[in-house]
Order: structure tokens, then sequence, then C-alpha cells
């Protein structure tokens, strides 16, 4: 069975700096990995996913996450955060060939200006 | 559509009733899936349709939870006899084909509360 967590339910930065939020997985095989995004009254929105390959994987709006195996470990950044990116962020696994995705707790950005 | 919607966005049952929830998946999507998203949590998986097929119903809590996808688009999911606990959004996500690889499109959500 999968597991998530994400380490932090709230995190604060102020606009310009950078944002890291932490995620890691429990997983007998390397899965495939998603971060989403939810803004308020929203649905979630996919901002990248791990496949297979280069494990940097660039996503939108300026985000990225390394898949790291040997730390279980998909860690979500992005260099300069900006107001519109205050939102509730999933980290999110699935087994390769299954299409249930078991996701985290999650945790709420919030940037100060 | 554009995306995946879902009616209604708000609902609020008195203890007992039954209620309905709809999804309306994005156009040629094979696959639907519905979550349950308690206060405070992440998504977590209820069931999978694909086309008018339900493949997987292993995340439905109780019996009294049922869902359908009769022609292979819209969805209905039916939560009977409603308790205190069923209160969460209910998400739909539908995606083109419903491998892992295949990024699932999500709704907006309908939040029950049951009272």
């Amino acid at each position: 069975a999968q597991s998530v967590t994400q380490l932090g339910s709230h995190v604060s930065v102020s606009e310009g700096a950078l944002v890291l939020l932490r995620c890691n997985y429990s997983s007998s095989v390397p899965p495939y990995l998603f971060w989403y995004v939810q803004y308020p009254n929203q649905g979630l929105q996919l901002l990248l996913k791990y496949t297979t390959g280069a494990t940097l994987v660039k996503g939108i709006n300026g985000f990225e996450a390394e898949f790291k195996k040997s730390e279980t470990s998909f860690h979500l950044t992005k260099p300069s955060a900006h107001m519109s990116d205050a939102a509730e962020y999933f980290c999110a696994v699935s087994e390769t060939n299954d299409y249930k995705l078991s996701f985290g707790a999650g945790t709420t950005v919030t940037v100060r200006a | 559509g554009a995306g995946v919607s879902q009616s209604p966005r708000y609902k609020v049952a008195k203890r007992g009733q039954d209620v309905a929830l709809r999804c309306d998946p994005i156009s040629g999507h094979v696959s639907l899936f519905w979550y349950q998203q308690a206060l405070g949590q992440g998504p977590e998986f209820l069931t999978y349709f694909q086309n008018e097929a339900q493949l997987d119903k292993s995340g439905l809590p109780s019996d009294r939870f049922f869902a359908e996808r009769p022609e292979g688009s819209v969805s209905t999911l039916k939560i009977q006899r409603t308790q205190q606990e069923d209160s969460a959004v209910y998400l739909c996500a539908s995606s083109r084909t419903g491998t892992s690889v295949d990024e699932q499109f999500f709704g907006p959500g309908t939040r029950l509360t049951v009272l």
C-alpha cells in the first residue's frame, strides 16, 4: 500500500522568497508522482508529474520538483513566490499501471507582501 | 464543455435524507473517478468507471454509497440515509484513458453538509 506524507500543513513565505513544499512517499516500487494545486472553490489542477526519465520535472507557473529515489521524496520548489501562489498544494502517488491516486493531506501556502 | 462540472456545488441535507451528486466529465473522456475530501484532508478514492463499467468501487465507505454512469458519460453518486460523517467535498475527475500516466482533470466539487 502506498502512503504520502506532506511535512507542514501550513507554509508562509514572503513574496519573492523560495517556496519549498516537502513530500515523502512509501511504496514498494517507484511510483508515479504528482503535485496538484487547489485554489479556493476550484478543482485540483495538475502542476507537474514524474513518471519515468529525468528526475527533475518542470511544471506550470514556474514550479519544479525532483524525484529522489534514495530519499523517497518528491519536494516541490519555486524560486520566487508570487501572491498568486497562495493556494493548497497536494502531493499524490499512484502505482505504475494503476489509475488510483493516493493524496497527502495537503499544504496551505500563504504569501506575505 | 471546457472542463469537468459538478452539481450542485453545495448541498445541505438532514441526517437520514438521500442525496444525489452529479458529475459531467470532459466530453470524450473514457475514465471517471469519484473522490471524497474530508475537511483538512487530501482526497480519497471512492470509485472508478471506464465508460459505463464500474471497475473499482473499493473506496466506497459503506453500502449506503452507490455510483452509476449508465451511458458512459454523466455520472451520479448517490448517498442513502446520510450520516454526519458523510459531510465532505465530493470531487469528480475524468481522464482521456485511465492509465496512471494520463492526467485526471478535476471538477470543483460538491460540498455536502449533513446536519
